[in-house]
């Protein structure tokens, strides 16, 4: 599995775009970029996933550069309740389930402090 | 709401001890994995159960054990607890083939 690397926090303020780079200089042809969000003692939650290019939802976006070699996720307009630690993740999706169980590889992640 | 349950919410054991975990999936699910989450790391892979088999484990010894069941329902089992089994224990249900994971709140199991 492609090994990712995020910082390990960050700070923005009510209102502000913020975005959370993630860099995976040996991802596979194969690999998707998928990002989760959690809050304290509760499970992560999906947010968004891409392939290439730019992939958006009613919460995020994320941008995929054509080498795919990193990826930002982008949040608008945030808010106190977006304080939480956000993963970003890498791999083949049909080897999460079934067939092939790898199982979700999650790193330290980045902590996200939104301030008043 | 995930609609992945899982109880108890907190739990405390002795050294030693045996402990189950219990997990119950989001409807039309067949997939479900156990993560287990230390205090300020990310969830570490624990194993996965697909159509009531075990199909995938991460590094963790062979006294963490799991069922499936055939409404998809699943049981985390963990024999002679260490004090290094404190953490969250997370369950998360999922389709074959799909990335998209739906997560329980956890377990938070203590260990004394």
């Amino acid at each position: 599995l492609a090994k990712t690397t995020q910082p390990i926090s960050m700070d923005s303020y009510e209102g502000q775009e913020v975005n959370i780079t993630c860099s995976h200089n040996n991802i596979a042809t194969n690999d998707y970029i998928t990002w989760y969000q959690q809050f304290p003692s509760q499970g992560p939650r999906f947010i968004i996933q891409g392939y290439k290019t730019k992939v958006t939802n009613e919460v995020a976006s994320l941008f995929i550069p054509a080498d795919r070699k990193s990826s930002t996720l982008s949040l608008p307009r945030v808010s106190l309740s977006d304080t939480a630690v956000y993963y970003c993740l890498v791999g083949d999706p049909s080897m999460y389930s079934g067939g092939g169980a790898d199982g979700l590889t999650f790193g330290k992640g980045t902590h996200l402090i939104i301030q008043p | 709401e995930t609609g992945v349950t899982q109880s108890p919410t907190h739990l405390i054991k002795t050294r030693g001890q045996q402990v189950t975990l219990r997990c119950s999936s989001q409807s039309g699910h067949n997939t479900v994995s156990w993560y287990q989450q230390a205090l300020g790391q990310g969830p570490q892979f624990i194993f996965q159960y697909y159509r009531e088999e075990e199909n995938g484990r991460g590094n963790f010894p062979p006294r963490f054990s799991g069922l499936q069941f055939p409404n998809y329902s699943s049981e985390l089992n963990v024999n002679a607890l260490e004090l290094d089994d404190s953490a969250l224990y997370l369950c998360a249900s999922s389709l074959a083939g799909v990335t998209e994971a739906f997560f329980g709140q956890g377990t938070r199991l203590t260990v004394v």
